[in-house]
């Protein structure tokens, strides 16, 4: 069974700049959660897809923002890139579940010069 | 505010030399304690789930234990290929499907 797959696994962008992530899920999960880990923050959850729907969602700025199809592929959007939006980005599937576990992606490395 | 707090930052064992890494949290309901191990340029891979204080869960080298204020994963006689980053994560009872994790124990283990 594939693992949950992210591209790209790199990025470089200027500020003021937009960049889109995309997330597969592992096949048959309809849950999408994204996290952004930096050093000194660690992870911190940005927010859930469950069939569609944005289910929950953390404390950043509107500038990040998501979806997910119908195929529970997942896409995740930051506009007007800041300096400190620089963090690996990671992207993590379940069935959808409480309590479940999720299984993470490789993430994508953002670098905002 | 949910907070989890995990010690030491970092961690250098000689092999087979055995240890614990704590993890703090304050979480309102608590409805899981999740352990996860990250590996560099790679993302946390899923480790153990605690649900209730008193509860333990152990994979070959690694046991985790929980109480209603802390959790710790004990590293029995490790081995070099056992250094990874560990993460700590709670769920709360917000109903909310989102992790509060702590900025994780940097292990090594030295031949």
């Amino acid at each position: 069974k594939a693992g949950v797959t992210q591209t790209p696994r790199y990025l470089i962008k200027t500020r003021g700049q937009q960049v889109t992530l995309s997330c597969s899920p592992i096949s048959g999960h309809r849950s999408v959660s994204w996290y952004q880990q930096t050093p000194g923050q660690g992870l911190q959850f940005l927010f859930e897809y469950f069939s569609e729907t944005q289910r929950n969602k953390g404390n950043f700025p509107g500038r990040f923002s998501g979806r997910q199809f119908s195929n529970s592929r997942s896409e995740m959007n930051v506009s007007t890139l800041e300096l400190g939006d620089s963090a690996l980005y990671l992207c993590a599937s379940s069935s959808g579940s409480a309590n479940e576990k999720l299984f993470f992606g490789s993430g994508t490395q953002l670098s905002v010069l | 505010e949910d907070q989890v707090t995990q010690s030491p930052e970092a961690l250098r064992l000689q092999e087979g030399e055995s240890s614990s890494l704590n993890c703090s949290y304050t979480v309102s309901g608590l409805r899981g304690l999740f352990w996860y191990r990250q590996d560099p340029g790679k993302g946390p891979e899923f480790l153990f789930t605690l649900y209730s204080a008193g509860e333990e869960k152990e994979k070959e080298r690694l046991k985790a234990t929980l109480t209603k204020k802390e959790s710790f994963l004990h590293i029995t006689a490790p081995k070099p290929e056992d250094s990874a980053t560990y993460l700590c994560a709670a769920l709360d009872q917000t109903g909310a499907n989102n992790l509060f994790f702590g900025t994780g124990t940097r292990l090594t283990v030295i031949p």
